[in-house]
């Protein structure tokens, strides 16, 4: 089976804070993708990545960047976050762009 | 810009059919329809992927009219364990756009 594993299922983090949130998964896939999602919203695409050190962005990339430095792994970064970028973010992997994403459990991240 | 629409929340019985339309506008010629189950605390999980007619795995089926417009997933004779949001989306080889999920609740 796929696997996705996200490095924490719940971050608390303060206004202004650089945060880290990692992404790992174990079935080679060349596509990796971050999402937030939110009530009454849906998943929202924020960056994914097509293959090593390649990036683009999503329909929310503002505030946030990315780094894919080895094929397994897929970073979301918040140089600087805000309160409004408290939600749950969702990573996940595939092995072709249009093919079925196999999704990590989450990370419920809050920002006081 | 695609933009994928969905009922917010649909009621059944169990051993009932349920039908989820999504609308699908501005999808592209080689967009993908999937679908996504949701249980709380857990992420997004596969249920079926169709690009036009008629798609049937082992747990739904999923109608694609010839224009594309519009999905309809089908889940025949739910259960409780059915209770979850199901997501609709259209993917292609730079678009990924979900709908916002239909809360699915089976009664007994």
């Amino acid at each position: 089976d796929v696997k996705v594993t996200q490095s924490s299922r719940y971050l608390v983090k303060r206004t202004g804070e650089k945060v880290f949130l990692e992404c790992v998964q174990d079935m080679d896939h060349e596509n990796m993708f971050w999402y937030r999602q939110d009530p009454g919203l849906g998943l929202r695409l924020i960056y994914f990545s097509y293959d090593v050190k390649m990036k683009e962005k999503g329909d929310i990339p503002e505030g946030y960047s990315v780094s894919r430095e080895k094929k397994e792994r897929f970073s979301l970064i918040l140089e600087s976050a805000s309160t409004n970028q408290t939600s749950m973010y969702l990573c996940a992997s595939s092995l072709l762009a249009d093919n079925e994403q196999f999704f990590g459990p989450g990370t419920r991240l809050t920002v006081l | 810009l695609a933009k994928t629409t969905q009922p917010i929340s649909m009621d059944s019985y169990e051993g009932q059919e349920v039908n989820i339309t999504c609308s699908h506008n501005n999808i592209a010629t080689n967009d993908y329809i999937t679908w996504y189950q949701q249980f709380p605390s857990q992420g997004p999980r596969f249920i079926i992927q169709g690009y036009k007619t008629k798609v049937t795995n082992e747990v739904a089926s999923l109608f694609i009219p010839a224009d594309r417009k519009s999905s309809t997933l089908s889940l025949p004779r739910v259960s409780l364990s059915d209770t979850a949001v199901y997501y609709c989306s259209q993917t292609g080889r730079r678009a990924l756009t979900f709908g916002s999920g239909t809360r699915l609740q089976v009664q007994p």
